[in-house]
This record gives C-alpha cells, structure tokens and sequence, in this order.
C-alpha cells in the first residue's frame, strides 16, 4: 500500500521551544489523520484533514493540510513535558484503512 | 463506553505454543483493525473488518496467523505455531463508518515468545 514518508525520526528539545513534524506523500492524499502515542501507551487520535490546504488548531498544536493534498504538518508551539511522545500521521485509504507513517519520537527536556 | 478492550494486557509463551489474543471494539464501530508494532517495522495492519467480514488479510504474515469475528462485538487473533520473531505489541481499533473520528486503539497487547 501507499506510504507516507514521515520527519524527522526523532527530535529533542527543550521545554518552551517549539517542535515540528512533517509527513510526505508522492501521490495526492484523500484525507490524513495524527496520532500521539505516549511512552508505553496506544496511539490516540489527535485530528482529520480532508481539504486542500487545511489549517486546524487545537491549542498548541496546530495541523496544515498542502495546498496540493502531498503533505502535512503538525507544530507544536511551546513544547511541554506532557507533549513527549510520538507522532504519526496516517494516510487514509478505502474502507477507512489508513497507513501509517514511521513516526516522530519527540523529548521533551524540563 | 470503555473504549476498545484487548486481552490479555501481557502474555508470554514458549515457542510453538498458540496465542490467542482478544478484541472487544466500540459498540456501533463497523470496522476493527488488528496492528502489531514493533521497533524495526512500526505499526503495520495485519488484518481488518467491515461488519464482521474480512476485508484484506494481506498483512498477515504467515499461515501460522489468522483472525476472526464472529459477530460486532468480539474478534481474536490466533498464531499458531508462535515463533520468537512474533513478540510485539499488537493493537485492535475500531472506527466508526465515516472515519472522521479517527481509530479508537485498545490498550494493546504486549507478546514475548520464548
């Protein structure tokens, strides 16, 4: 199946500093979805994009949808210690299949 | 709702034995999903289901895997013979027909062959 390309593979920064996520596509993307999942944990869906250059925000986090449906990004601004985790994005396919990117691992230094 | 329930939480067995791990999905979800995540591969999609039926199994890896649902609110993924290269986290999630609202994942299931 189709696979999103997913970067960096892991990012360490210091509390208060702002972090970024990006998730590549070679073809157009029907629709993406991101996915936290803390240390030892189970992902947690975070949010759905379907519509060319979509921007939503939840708080710190704020998600973007490419103007061409190939891309997206997830920035957190102001990182925090309950912020560490990894980050997937997963690219929706037929009968709500969605593939998943290989993930962000994010740390989070107080 | 108590979300999708798996069990058991942790299972560890010796090779060649049978494993048998359960699903419970969101009551009205009509597709479940089997994951395994590991270290080296990530999560990948070994099997799911649209109203109870199979849709594709084509990640599972061997014959040695299989799964089934026998009716909406109970599925099981069985590994017969286990092999050590089994051990992994493996997750059930549910979502609802439209997907908006993203993958409801169990708590997972934590396997160790010996």
């Amino acid at each position: 199946g189709q696979q999103v390309m997913q970067i960096p593979q892991y990012q360490h920064v210091q509390e208060g500093e702002d972090f970024t996520t990006y998730c590549n596509s070679s073809t157009t993307l029907s629709n993406i979805q991101w996915y936290k999942q803390r240390p030892g944990g189970h992902p947690v869906f975070l949010i759905q994009l379907v519509k060319s250059g979509e921007v939503k925000k939840q708080k710190r986090l704020t998600f973007q949808f490419g103007e061409a449906k190939k891309n997206s990004s997830l920035h957190i601004t102001a990182t925090q210690t309950t912020d560490v985790g990894t980050y997937f994005c997963a690219e929706g396919g037929p009968f709500n299949k969605f593939y998943f990117g290989s993930g962000t691992k994010l740390n989070v230094k107080p | 709702d108590a979300g999708v329930i798996q069990s058991p939480r942790h299972e560890v067995t010796e090779m060649g034995q049978e494993v048998t791990l359960r699903c419970k999905p969101i009551s009205g979800h009509n597709s479940l999903f089997w994951y395994r995540q590991t270290m080296m591969r990530g999560l990948e999609l070994l099997i799911y289901f649209n109203n109870n039926v199979p849709i594709d199994d084509s990640g599972m890896p061997e014959d040695r895997f299989s799964a089934k649902m026998p009716n909406a609110s109970f599925s099981t993924l069985k590994i017969q013979p286990s092999e050590p290269r089994d051990s992994a986290v493996y997750f059930c999630a549910s979502i609802t027909s439209d997907g908006s609202y993203g993958y409801t994942f169990g708590s997972g299931t934590r396997l160790t062959v010996v």
